[in-house]
Formats: C-alpha cells, sequence, structure tokens
C-alpha cells in the first residue's frame, strides 16, 4: 500500500528547533519529488519545502534560512528540521509526494499530517 | 508569487446541483493547475491534475478546466460525499501556491 506517516509534531517554544518525519511505504521517497505543505486555520494552505529527486532542494521565502529538508534513502524517510521556530510556524504539517507528469506536477499522496505548535 | 484567488469563498447546495467553483491566477500559468478536496480533519485529495486531466479513482462527475489565468472545476451531480473544502494549486512556479479554498455546504 502506498503510503505516508508523519511524526515528531509537538509543542515547542518559540526559537527552538523541531524536527518532523515522513516514512513513506509502497515507494521510494529518493526517486520521486518530495514536499512539505502546512496548514493554519488564518492562513489555509501553505507549500514549504521541495526536494527533488536530484537532490536539489526549495524552501517558501518564509522559512528560508531557518528549515531544511532532508532524506534517509536506506530507511525511506523524509524529514524537515525546523529551526528558530516563530508562533506563525503553528500549523498542521503534511508531506506529499509530488507526483512529476512530464511537464507539471501534484500532490498526489499525502499524509496525515503531524501538529506543531509554537508557543511559551 | 503567483496568487491564486478562488469564488466563491463558500457556496450551499442541494445532492444533484451542478457545482461550478472559479479560480484565477494573478498572472498566467498556461495548463499548470490542480484541484483538491479536503474533509474536516483529513488530508487533501488530489483530484484533477494539469487542468482537467482526472486523477485515477476520482469519479467522473468531476471535471476541470481552463488555461492562462481562468479555470474552474466542475461537479456535475452533488453527491453526499463531496461536501467538502476546495482548492486549487499552481503547479508552473515555485513557490507552489494554493488558493483560500471553497466550503461547498448542504443547503
Amino acid at each position: 500500500e502506498v503510503q505516508l506517516v508523519e511524526t515528531g509534531g509537538g509543542l515547542i517554544q518559540p526559537g527552538g528547533s523541531l524536527r518532523i518525519s515522513c516514512a513513506a511505504s509502497g515507494f521510494t521517497v529518493s526517486s520521486n519529488y518530495m514536499s512539505w505543505v502546512r496548514q493554519t486555520p488564518g492562513k489555509g494552505l501553505e507549500w514549504v519545502s521541495i526536494i527533488y529527486s536530484g537532490g536539489s532542494t526549495y524552501y517558501a521565502g518564509s522559512v528560508k534560512g531557518r528549515f531544511t529538508i532532508s532524506r534517509d534513502n536506506s530507511k525511506n524517510i523524509l524529514y524537515l528540521q525546523m529551526n528558530s521556530l516563530r508562533a506563525e510556524d503553528t500549523a498542521v504539517y503534511y508531506c506529499a509526494r509530488t507526483y512529476d507528469y512530464g511537464d507539471s506536477d501534484a500532490f498526489d499522496i499525502w499524509g496525515q499530517g503531524t501538529m506543531v505548535t509554537v508557543s511559551s | 508569487d503567483i496568487q491564486m484567488t478562488q469564488s466563491p469563498s463558500s457556496l450551499s447546495a442541494s445532492v444533484g446541483d451542478r457545482v461550478t467553483i472559479t479560480c484565477r491566477a494573478s498572472q498566467s500559468i498556461s495548463s499548470y493547475l490542480n484541484w483538491y478536496q479536503q474533509k474536516p480533519g483529513k488530508a487533501p485529495k488530489l483530484l484533477i491534475y494539469t487542468a482537467s486531466s482526472l486523477q485515477s479513482g476520482v469519479p467522473s462527475r468531476f471535471s476541470g478546466s481552463g488555461s492562462g489565468t481562468d479555470f474552474t472545476l466542475t461537479v456535475s451531480s452533488l453527491q453526499p460525499e463531496d461536501f467538502a473544502t476546495y482548492y486549487c494549486q499552481q503547479s508552473y512556479s515555485t513557490p507552489r501556491t494554493f488558493g483560500q479554498g471553497t466550503n461547498v455546504e448542504i443547503k
């Protein structure tokens, strides 16, 4: 079964760090584009970061320099390292396979999400 | 960044109704437009990719059209399981951006 399962969310103080994980089954993370997307009640869905199969990474301006996307090919896991966390980073974080249709892409498989709350 | 604007923000409809949701991009995105459905407490689900291609397993009552800056998602005959929030998303450029969502409620 093709599946993504996120773990690692929780309550963290402003300025703190947290790493969330996304374990994939049924397909190979390193052979696909993989993204993180977050959702807040006030701002809806926001794309956060992508890692391409070749290893290139890109980030939203709001997290650039603070967040790092990576993967462990041997474990088939995607990570998001989040540093210098702010209250506005509070959201449900989803990992999503970003399927390459050739000349376009879309988030075709999503995890169940993990909640990250930044608060003192 | 490309801004995506959906209309309406919410609508009320009855089972069997034909429903159309519009998405407008702040610049031309060719056909690089995807549609998602999200139910409360669940992750979004891909319905349509590249403006008009139906994702595998999605009922044929869902269809998409448009190119350039203006796009539509149509549900030909609304079913009880279709009451949800719908989002458009552009895949033309990075950062990928989403519309604000359209909540389809039961009338």
